[in-house]
């Protein structure tokens, strides 16, 4: 079956640095939605991306679609103490359902 | 406004019992889902209901039944509770359609079993 898994499972930062966390499929995706889960809270939508090669913004972060539509990355600059949390990728089943990534937690030291 | 909703939000229980959690959703969404998160964050989908019918139902020991009984509401019972049953169990909701929407996810429901 399908498989998405994420890279680093785990990354401590100081804030100010940046963070990137890594995403791949083993099949080919139709989009690909990333989503952040704060400690002790459920998973928040942030982003959907649809097109090969796609990159999309949101204040620091910076999502990448691969070419190859299997791939894809969430890059945080700069990060800060709201940033803390376990960011997920997801990609679509095939049947109107989501297979979510493994997660990277991601700790931020003030 | 809460846009999902779920009761509880904590449920300690022994092995053995039985147990319900609700969800409800107020977005008009088509399609709702139950997934369980272990204590390593892993989010695995149980179940997945389109204007009430089942489309998925993965790998989950026939102990879990959902129930929807309307579109705003997928309820999840659980039969003889085990240990390994301990987890974070999430409702989530989405539009329906051919592809699929971005989901919004309940609070959680945190299961203990003892």
């Amino acid at each position: 079956g399908q498989q998405v898994m994420q890279i680093p499972q785990y990354q401590h930062v100081q804030e100010g640095e940046d963070f990137t966390t890594y995403c791949n499929s083993s099949t080919t995706l139709s989009n690909i939605q990333w989503y952040k889960q704060r400690p002790g809270g459920h998973p928040v939508f942030l982003i959907q991306l649809v097109k090969s090669g796609e990159v999309k913004k949101q204040k620091r972060l910076t999502f990448q679609f691969g070419e190859a539509k299997k791939n894809s990355s969430l890059h945080i600059t700069a990060t800060q103490t709201t940033d803390v949390g376990t960011y997920f990728c997801a990609g679509p089943t095939g049947r109107r359902a989501l297979t979510f990534g493994s997660g990277t937690r991601l700790q931020v030291q003030p | 406004d809460t846009a999902v909703s779920q009761t509880p939000k904590y449920l300690v229980t022994q092995m053995g019992n039985d147990k319900s959690i609700k969800c409800e959703q107020n977005l008009g969404h088509d399609t709702m889902y139950w997934y369980k998160q272990d204590s390593k964050k892993f989010l695995k989908i149980m179940f997945s209901y389109n204007n009430k019918e089942l489309i998925i139902n993965e790998t989950v020991p026939n102990r879990f039944s959902p129930k929807s009984p309307d579109k705003a509401h997928l309820n999840l019972h659980i039969n003889s509770l085990e240990l390994g049953d301990s987890a974070v169990y999430f409702c989530a909701s989405s539009q329906g359609g051919d592809r699929v929407h971005e989901q919004y996810f309940g609070p959680g429901t945190r299961l203990t079993v003892t």
